[in-house]
């Protein structure tokens, strides 16, 4: 099994402030890594998929990098309603796992 | 716009069962995959299980094989999960989620979730 760890586990940042969250793989994904985003009490919603390709109605703020085992999300100028719990996940290989999740709080 | 509702949670002995449904809408049902995603209280997500886009293939995590049946009714857009031999680990929302083709394994859209509760 793939096991995605991402880092930091939590964060806390100012509004304006320019966020990163890592992923990596335990073995190389190419780039079937995506991300999602999970505010309290709601279902996921889709951020970013292929590590880099974005999708309508995401803000431009939220981009991804990375490919084969490290990965990144970046948010640029962080807004209060980002407050969210942040998951990357592999389509590479079975069983398709999570990362742990990391917490961004607004300070 | 596309539409997730699952039913059919609840508390529940262990060792009993217990079935879910999921109704799609705003999107013809018939032409993705589907897949059930797990959260157990307070921790991560957990993907359960995936069946193809006509049915004819199934995929399941290993801890759910031989307890867990994913299937759907193309002709009612509903998605379904049988899940046999509760486990207090099973205790979870289920979400389920719609892959954004056939077997892209990538969810782009999630209901809002059924909570399973098995205990005595």
């Amino acid at each position: 099994e793939i096991v995605l760890t991402q880092s930091p586990d939590f964060q806390s940042v100012t509004p304006k402030e320019k966020v990163t969250i890592t992923c990596r793989a335990s073995q190389s994904i190419g780039d079937g890594l995506h991300w999602y985003q999970q505010k309290p009490d709601q279902s996921p919603k889709l951020l970013i998929k292929y590590a880099s390709q974005s999708l309508s109605g995401v803000p431009s703020r939220f981009s991804g990098s990375g490919s084969g085992t490290d990965f990144t999300l970046t948010i640029n100028s962080l807004e209060a309603e980002d407050a969210a719990t942040y998951y990357c996940h592999q389509s590479t290989n079975l069983p398709w796992t999570f990362g742990q999740g990391t917490k961004v709080e607004i300070k | 716009q596309v539409q997730l509702v699952e039913s059919g949670g609840g508390v529940v002995q262990p060792g009993r069962s217990l079935r879910l449904s999921c109704a799609a809408s705003g999107f013809t049902f018939s032409s993705h995959g589907m897949h059930w995603v797990r959260q157990a209280p307070g921790k991560g997500l957990e993907w359960v299980a995936l069946i193809s886009d006509d049915g004819s293939q199934q995929y399941y995590r290993d801890s759910v094989k031989g307890r867990f049946t994913i299937s759907r009714d193309n002709s009612r857009n509903t998605l379904y999960l049988q899940i046999d031999s509760l486990r207090a680990e099973d205790t979870a929302v289920y979400f389920c989620a719609k892959d954004l083709t056939t077997l892209a394994i990538i969810f782009d859209y999630w209901g809002q979730g059924t909570l399973v509760t098995v205990s005595s």
